[in-house]
């Protein structure tokens, strides 16, 4: 059983298309991650949302957590070739630092 | 600031043998890190907590006779994988957790990882 289903888990678009990554689950989290990874590096951090309803903004990267704190979206605005890697969103259950991952998704901008 | 290291990057080893990989954090010290290890094109898979001085709690599924997990400083973890098989091959990647100014936060820092290839 998947905790965190994330959506989509591939994506192909053209550069300055927009796209929005879904994080769902059933259980509710003290705080929410994302990551970005790029191949054989470890996974590098975006941004920590603690908050229901919460949204942050980091350049053309939109995040926002849900009012119930069980879902999180990422927004990217005009996507780059740049942007192109895999993001990841984890969610801490309760205290300890202890993460769940979803499953991943893999973005490929195309110029 | 907040900068984790793994030693090797990458290692191949004939099976049967052992392989030791280390994590270190290099400006902050953590009580706790965190073993995963992920499979081409996918996720992170948690393997084990690892809490200085004390035992590694291991997530269900993983041997923990296998993965040796030892936590024997505030800058240092190492997991070693005894007796590696092909199987074992994968990407192996620790994190630890920041506590800076006696303000704990949970924010993980994520090694490079460590490429492993059983031959």
């Amino acid at each position: 059983t998947q905790l965190l289903e994330q959506s989509p888990q591939f994506l192909s678009i053209q550069e300055g298309e927009n796209l929005t990554v879904y994080c769902n689950s059933s259980s509710v989290f003290s705080s929410l991650q994302w990551y970005r990874q790029e191949p054989g590096e470890g996974p590098v951090l975006l941004v920590t949302v603690v908050t229901g309803g919460e949204v942050k903004k980091l350049k053309r990267l939109t995040f926002q957590f849900g009012d119930a704190r069980k879902d999180s979206s990422l927004h990217i605005t005009a996507a780059q070739p740049g942007d192109t890697g895999l993001y990841l969103c984890a969610g801490e259950r309760s205290g300890g630092g202890k993460l769940i991952f979803g499953q991943g998704t893999e973005l490929s901008v195309k110029p | 600031g907040a900068v984790v290291s793994q030693h090797p990057s990458w290692v191949i080893c004939k099976s049967g043998t052992s392989v030791k990989i280390e994590c270190r954090s290099l400006d902050f010290q953590a009580t706790t890190m965190f073993w995963y290890r992920q499979f081409p094109k996918q996720s992170l898979m948690l393997m084990a907590t690892s809490n200085e001085g004390s035992k590694a709690t291991y997530e269900q599924g993983v041997e923990k006779d296998k993965f040796l997990i030892n936590h024997a400083s505030l800058t240092l973890s190492t997991l070693t994988v005894t007796s590696a098989h092909p199987e074992d091959s994968s990407f192996y990647i620790c994190s630890a957790l920041t506590d800076r100014a006696g303000v704990y936060t949970d924010t993980q820092y994520f090694g490079p990882g460590t490429r492993l290839t059983v031959l």
